[in-house]
């Protein structure tokens, strides 16, 4: 069975700060998906990035990078230099390639940046 | 405007009165899912769709009914709600399944008394 946690319930960091969310993962499949969203105070839910189980390469975009580790099963996010539009609830998710169809989410992460 | 609806947005409504929430994507996406967000537990996957007239359990299908006749609709019913029931509703659609991310409604907040 498939299944996300993530770990850290909240965070709480000052602007300007770095900051990492953790993601670890359980799956059997050799091919799978991970994802991450990002869910504002406004409350929609908005992706942010996809990566496959044969790509570990990590990818940065602008202040965002994602570190995809295989041999741990985890794909952390960290946010650099964090600013206050940063505040949100982030989500990891999974996808079975054997499986298509299950999406497992883990609980998030609320992010809190302070002025 | 590629989009993903879901109405109603908000809903309250009483123990055992049949409700149906729409939801709809103009974008001719294969996969569509339902979630519930509930405080602390992330998103659970409802039901989902692979396509029209596939449908299959997500991971708390209790209590729920999904249909998909047409590609772009994917309706969400609940035949008697209960309070537990009582959440935020999201659908979603994906171009296919697993690989591809979902593009997400506006979220539906329903309230069974």
């Amino acid at each position: 069975a498939q299944k996300v946690t993530q770990a850290q319930t909240e965070i709480s960091v000052v602007e300007k700060e770095d900051v990492t969310l953790d993601c670890v993962y359980e799956t059997r499949d050799t091919t799978y998906y991970l994802f991450w969203y990002k869910q504002p105070p406004s409350g929609e839910l908005v992706f942010l990035i996809r990566r496959n189980s044969f790509d570990e390469q990590n990818e940065i975009s602008g202040r965002y990078s994602w570190n995809f580790q295989k041999s741990t099963s985890s794909f952390n996010f960290t946010i650099t230099a964090s600013q206050v539009v940063d505040s949100a609830v982030y989500f990891c998710a999974l996808s079975e390639g054997t499986n298509a169809g299950k999406s497992t989410f883990g609980d998030g992460t609320t992010l809190t940046v302070k002025p | 405007e590629a989009q993903v609806t879901q109405n109603p947005r908000y809903l309250i409504t009483v123990t055992g009165k049949k409700l149906t929430v729409t939801c709809s994507q103009n974008m001719n996406h294969e996969y569509m899912s339902w979630y519930r967000q509930d405080p602390g537990l992330g998103l659970r996957q409802i039901y989902y769709s692979m396509n029209v007239e596939v449908t299959d359990k997500g991971d708390v299908p209790e209590g729920y009914k999904v249909s998909r006749k047409e590609k772009r609709n994917f309706p969400l019913i609940l035949e008697s709600p209960s309070p537990n029931q009582t959440s935020l509703y999201f659908c979603a659609s994906s171009l296919v399944a697993d690989y591809n991310e979902q593009f997400f409604g506006p979220g539906t907040r329903l309230t069974v008394l």
